[in-house]
């Protein structure tokens, strides 16, 4: 458990169907990111949201649509998605206690999406 | 964030000590070194970070030169369950506070085998 929670878990879509993915983290953090992780390849930053403002858009189609309505939640809204973007979708956030320890990113379980 | 280069992927057996290199030769002054370590169809998970010179925890050791530039995590006696990716981050814990675009690289693919 990592306090970063992802529902669902698993989903499977048309593409013309609107879905999407909730997360929610317990850790009292005031940043959170969307990534994407296709098959065998590198994580994709797709979002960052500090403090509920969106702080970077990593050139990610308009299919994708992120929510951020407090600090504590984080949705991605799907529409018209390719079966391309099959791939696992990491929910993480962050923050900085103002110590000297540096910055640690915490990670959900992931939602595995399948596009058909 | 610093730019990082670490080996693509790294073979080992069962019992040994493993050693992965992370090259950060832009690293400035306020950065730390952090490694993440992600099992298949998981999120990354933290493992370890430090700032200089030598850090243990009950999972790995983080060996950090005097200049920097270069840090190593280090694997004491692997399992098969140590087969993951593990990623090398370097980061400023005080520019970069709020909303830090943590960004990984391949990460080294380390197999264990038996």
């Amino acid at each position: 458990e990592t306090g970063v929670t992802q529902t669902p878990r698993h989903l499977v879509m048309g593409m013309t169907n609107k879905k999407s993915l909730k997360c929610e983290q317990h850790l009292g953090h005031n940043a959170m990111y969307w990534y994407k992780q296709s098959a065998k390849k590198p994580l994709e930053l797709m979002f960052v949201y500090n403090f509920k403002e969106q702080t970077e858009n990593n050139s990610v189609p308009s299919r994708f649509s992120p929510e951020c309505p407090n600090s504590s939640h984080l949705f991605l809204h799907l529409h018209t998605l390719q079966p391309e973007d099959s791939a696992l979708y990491l929910c993480a956030s962050s923050s900085w206690d103002g110590s000297s320890s540096g910055n640690t990113i915490y990670f959900g379980e992931g939602s595995w999406l399948t596009v058909v | 964030l610093a730019k990082t280069t670490q080996p693509i992927s790294m073979d080992s057996y069962e019992g040994q000590e493993v050693n992965i290199t992370c090259s950060h030769n832009n690293i400035a002054t306020n950065d730390y070194i952090t490694w993440y370590q992600q099992f298949p169809s998981q999120g990354p998970r933290f493992i370890i970070q430090g700032y200089k010179t030598k850090v243990t925890n009950e999972v790995a050791s983080l060996f950090i030169p005097a200049d920097r530039k270069s840090s190593t995590l280090s694997l004491p006696r692997v399992s098969l369950s140590d087969t993951a990716v593990y990623y090398c981050l370097v980061g400023d814990s005080y520019r970069d506070n709020y909303g830090q675009n943590f960004v990984f690289g391949p990460g080294t693919r380390l197999s264990v085998l038996p």
